[in-house]
């Protein structure tokens, strides 16, 4: 099983609508992030947690909240989702313990396409 | 702030030939460097990294990084290409700016060809 899990892993959706992307892990991380990949712009920070009440902003928020549920589950959700929302979306984690030097562990991501 | 720059969107190489993606960066304070792995329909997956120390890194899969400091370079390299290799690869920097996340660069398609 996978160490990071996202669901759904592929959701089409309309305009307007509200959607939830769910993350949870088992490796016991206590920081998890949130990011968005779109082609030719790389990977761009929504969320992040560095514990259950901690929640931070990243660069492109607008339009997104989290919601960090457990140490395990970390969720994001689009209250009205609008067609350049439409991206892939990758739920990371990372070990305390690592320090600044510490690296990501990725889920497999999730795909969402807004009509 | 922190960024990272990949200057070719596609890099062609052929399988046995060594390899060479680029990636320079920009940062206030010491230069935390990682270079991730993304196969196609899968998440990212770490490759290597230069906290400190020596400036050739060693990873998985035989890659390997130099950090250049006088040129804010970290190119990642491998000496016989595999078309296994073949994925999108992302240049990243520590962001000092306020709590432990990542900076990515664009990224670079690597297609290795018989």
């Amino acid at each position: 099983d996978a160490d990071v899990t996202q669901t759904p892993r592929n959701r089409i959706t309309k305009t307007g609508k509200r959607i939830m992307l769910e993350c949870s892990q088992t490796k016991g991380h206590d920081r998890m992030y949130w990011y968005r990949q779109d082609p030719g712009l790389g990977l761009r920070l929504i969320y992040y947690s560095f514990d259950v009440k901690d929640i931070n902003k990243g660069e492109i928020s607008d339009g997104y909240s989290v919601s960090r549920q457990a140490q395990a589950k970390f969720s994001l959700s689009l209250e009205s989702a609008i067609p350049n929302q439409t991206a892939l979306y990758f739920c990371a984690t990372s070990d305390l313990k690592g320090g600044f030097g510490g690296e990501l562990f990725f889920g497999e991501g999730s795909r969402l396409t807004v009509l | 702030a922190q960024s990272v720059a990949q200057p070719e969107d596609q890099v062609n190489v052929a399988e046995g030939n060594p390899l060479t993606v680029k990636c320079t960066y920009s940062v206030s304070g010491n230069p935390y460097l990682f270079w991730y792995v993304q196969y196609p329909n899968r998440g990212l997956q770490f490759l290597l990294k230069y906290i400190t120390g020596d400036n050739l890194v060693k990873g998985s899969y035989g890659f390997e990084a130099e950090f250049n400091k006088s040129q804010t370079s970290f190119h990642l390299k491998k000496p016989s290409a595999l078309v296994s290799d073949s994925a999108l690869y992302f240049c990243a920097v520590r962001d000092w700016g306020g709590g432990n996340k990542l900076t990515f660069g664009t990224g670079t398609q690597l297609k290795v060809e018989l």
